[in-house]
């Protein structure tokens, strides 16, 4: 299967700051997708991505697809205290079509500091 | 919409000791998912139905792990004899459609602990 980095592990902020995080790969992907979970809940899916070059929006979040197509970059601006939790990416595990599970990063975790 | 039900929410065992987990996708997703994700990492695939049949188990451990779709909707995933190891969220999830990848719906997870 298909390995993903993410960078940072972790992230300590103020409200009202604007975030970065990227994931990697040493393989192509031609989707990447980004989930956020929260204590206690499994994942839920912020935003996919399906095309190189791609850059969408979900509110504060914009998350972008690599020239390369071998990594992706998520931004939230304005950082609230809701969005504190784990970001995932994650990413088709097979790029031969057939079988669609998901591979996922480790893991960003943002913590905001009062 | 009602979204993917798990059960238990938290299970607490002695190793060498069985477990079972059971979920009920949203209703009509086709596609439905088992994930393990142990504490400080991302989710793992172990298991990926359509309706009742396995598209892909390349990752479960078959001497202890069993899972089965029996009528394409609810899903149990059995571990027999549980390790130490197996101290895990176990996430299952469900998706409509195969033709958009990425769109899964996750439950809250069933949370293992093996003593």
């Amino acid at each position: 299967g298909q390995q993903l980095n993410q960078s940072p592990q972790s992230m300590f902020i103020q409200e009202g700051e604007d975030v970065s995080m990227n994931c990697t790969s040493s393989s192509i992907f031609n989707t990447w997708l980004w989930y956020k979970q929260d204590p206690g809940e499994g994942p839920v899916l912020l935003i996919a991505l399906y095309k190189a070059g791609e850059l969408t929006s979900n509110g504060r979040l914009t998350a972008q697809f690599g020239i390369t197509r071998k990594d992706s970059f998520l931004n939230i601006s304005a950082s609230i205290p809701s969005d504190v939790g784990i970001y995932f990416c994650a990413g088709p595990m097979y790029s031969g079509g057939g079988a669609d599970g998901l591979t996922f990063g480790k893991g960003t975790h943002l913590i905001i500091q009062p | 919409e009602a979204g993917v039900a798990q059960s238990p929410r938290y299970k607490i065992i002695e190793k060498r000791q069985s477990v079972a987990f059971w979920c009920n996708p949203i209703s009509g997703h086709a596609t439905l998912y088992w994930y393990q994700q142990i504490l400080g990492q991302g989710p793992k695939l172990l298991i990926q139905f359509q309706n009742n049949g396995v598209v892909d188990d390349s990752q479960l451990p078959k001497d202890r792990f069993s899972a089965e779709r029996l009528k394409g909707v609810d899903s149990t995933l059995k571990i027999q004899p549980a390790k130490l190891e197996d101290s895990a969220v176990y996430l299952c999830a469900s998706s409509l459609t195969r033709n958009v990848p990425g769109e899964l719906f996750f439950g809250e997870g069933s949370r293992l602990t093996v003593l």
